[in-house]
């Protein structure tokens, strides 16, 4: 079966400091991989897909960024944390290949003081 | 472009009773349609989906039917339990472009 793990679970960061998640997937090759955003309270937003290895689509302009260095590895990461970054992060991974749904990892929660 | 309407919450009901989560979207073509369930301080797990029209997605006693001339895919659950206090998304995802609603918490008293 497929699993997907992210780490840290939790991370206080200062401002200005970097940022570097991880998350990675087992069991299954060739995923779609996506990062989301959850502000406290608030629904998803979509940072980063992408459908292969160095592929990255983004959707909103940020001073995060994403990589994919491995088929089942997703990094996301910042040279300077904001105060706005701070949230709750998500990744998850679809099969692709038409079958979509999304499955999710158990977040990384982020505070910026 | 493609979106997902959820009611606002939050919900709060007493153990047993019918919970109803209105979701309506606006898409071209076929999307699928998903609910998923996030409890707290966790990632989102999907509930239960359906593919195409008139298919009802089910799983751990919620429905959902995917209701093309209504564009809608309301959730239900007869007899709801303390343990389904969670936040609820509908979503839809049409050729690999995902869209969630909102979400609408759900509070269940004993």
């Amino acid at each position: 079966s497929q699993t997907i793990h992210q780490w840290p679970a939790t991370l206080v960061q200062p401002v200005g400091s970097p940022l570097s998640l991880e998350c990675t997937v087992e069991g299954t090759s060739n995923p779609n991989l996506y990062w989301y955003r959850q502000a406290a309270g608030r629904g998803l937003q979509l940072l980063f897909y992408s459908v292969g290895i160095g592929q990255i689509s983004s959707e909103v302009p940020q001073n995060l960024s994403a990589s994919r260095p491995q088929d089942r590895q997703f990094i996301l990461s910042s040279k300077k944390l904001l105060l706005s970054d701070s949230g709750f992060y998500l990744c998850a991974w679809s099969p692709g290949h038409g079958s979509y749904e999304q499955y999710f990892g158990p977040g990384t929660r982020l505070t910026v003081t | 472009g493609d979106s997902v309407t959820q009611m606002e919450g939050p919900v709060t009901l007493s153990e047993e009773a019918f919970l109803t989560i209105n979701c309506t979207y606006t898409a071209t073509g076929y999307p699928s349609l998903f609910w998923y369930v996030q409890y707290p301080g966790e990632g989102l797990q999907l509930l239960l989906k359906a593919t195409k029209a008139d298919d009802k997605g089910s799983n751990k006693g919620f429905e959902a039917t995917y209701r093309k001339e209504t564009t809608s895919f309301h959730l239900e659950k007869g007899s709801v339990q303390v343990s389904d206090s969670a936040v609820y998304f509908c979503a839809l995802d049409n050729n690999n472009d995902m869209r969630f609603g909102a979400g609408t918490r759900l509070t269940v008293k004993p």
